[in-house]
């Protein structure tokens, strides 16, 4: 069984400070690594990929992957109100059959940020 | 064009009803997926389609029935629901099946009563 764990929070920061997201994976052979953001009664919305170990950073947020832990991890500098959602971590690992590869989806952790 | 779109949006149908949800997208994406998603859970991989073939089922009840009939176009058909399988259906995309960044289209809101 492959597994993707997220703590489900609630993860409460206030406005402005940095919002760390963390995620563990089961499968060694694990490739590639999202986070999407989650609003309520809407779509996923993709906001980061990585594929190799180290940081990768877009605007506020940097996931970083740290593959010999099977970890995965979010940071949101300067959160805003805005970014209260639910962060779901998704994990592709290779197919056991030649039918594609799937995403699996950790539960979320929900993020709550107050001004 | 970065967009997956979806109609209906909201959709309300009878256990004895038949309905179809559709999917488009116009990014040149060659996999095409239908999730299900319940209230406060993550999305449920349904179908993938690859190459306009389907390439995963996962084990989800005949009641509901994918079509592919182009590479912009994902299809879901919808007959003899149950109350159970009110959920949110969301239409993704992504660049192949190996190459799987997924883009997620707005959702279906489905209710059956």
């Amino acid at each position: 069984q492959k597994e993707v764990e997220q703590n489900s929070g609630p993860l409460s920061v206030p406005e402005g400070a940095i919002a760390s997201l963390n995620c563990t994976y089961s499968d060694r052979g694990s490739q590639s690594f999202f986070w999407y953001r989650q609003y309520s009664g809407k779509s996923p919305e993709l906001i980061m990929s990585i594929y190799s170990n180290g940081d990768k950073e877009d605007g506020r947020f940097t996931a970083q992957l740290n593959k010999a832990s099977q970890y995965v991890s979010l940071l949101i500098r300067d959160s805003q109100p805005s970014d209260s959602a639910t962060y779901l971590c998704a994990v592709t690992s290779p197919p056991l059959t030649n039918s594609g590869y799937a995403l699996n989806f950790g539960k979320g952790t929900s993020l709550l940020v107050t001004p | 064009d970065t967009e997956v779109t979806q109609t209906p949006k909201h959709l309300v149908m009878g256990m004895t009803n038949k309905k179809s949800l559709k999917c488009e997208q116009h990014m040149g994406h060659r996999a095409m997926y239908w999730y299900k998603q319940k209230a406060k859970k993550p999305p449920e991989l349904m179908f993938v389609y690859s190459y306009e073939k389907l390439s995963i089922n996962e084990s989800v009840p005949s009641r509901f029935s994918p079509e592919c009939p182009n590479s912009s176009l994902l299809n879901l058909h919808l007959h003899a629901l149950q109350p159970e399988d009110s959920a949110l259906y969301l239409c993704a995309s992504s660049p192949s099946s190996e190459y799987n960044e997924q883009f997620f289209g707005p959702g279906t809101r489905l209710t059956v009563l």
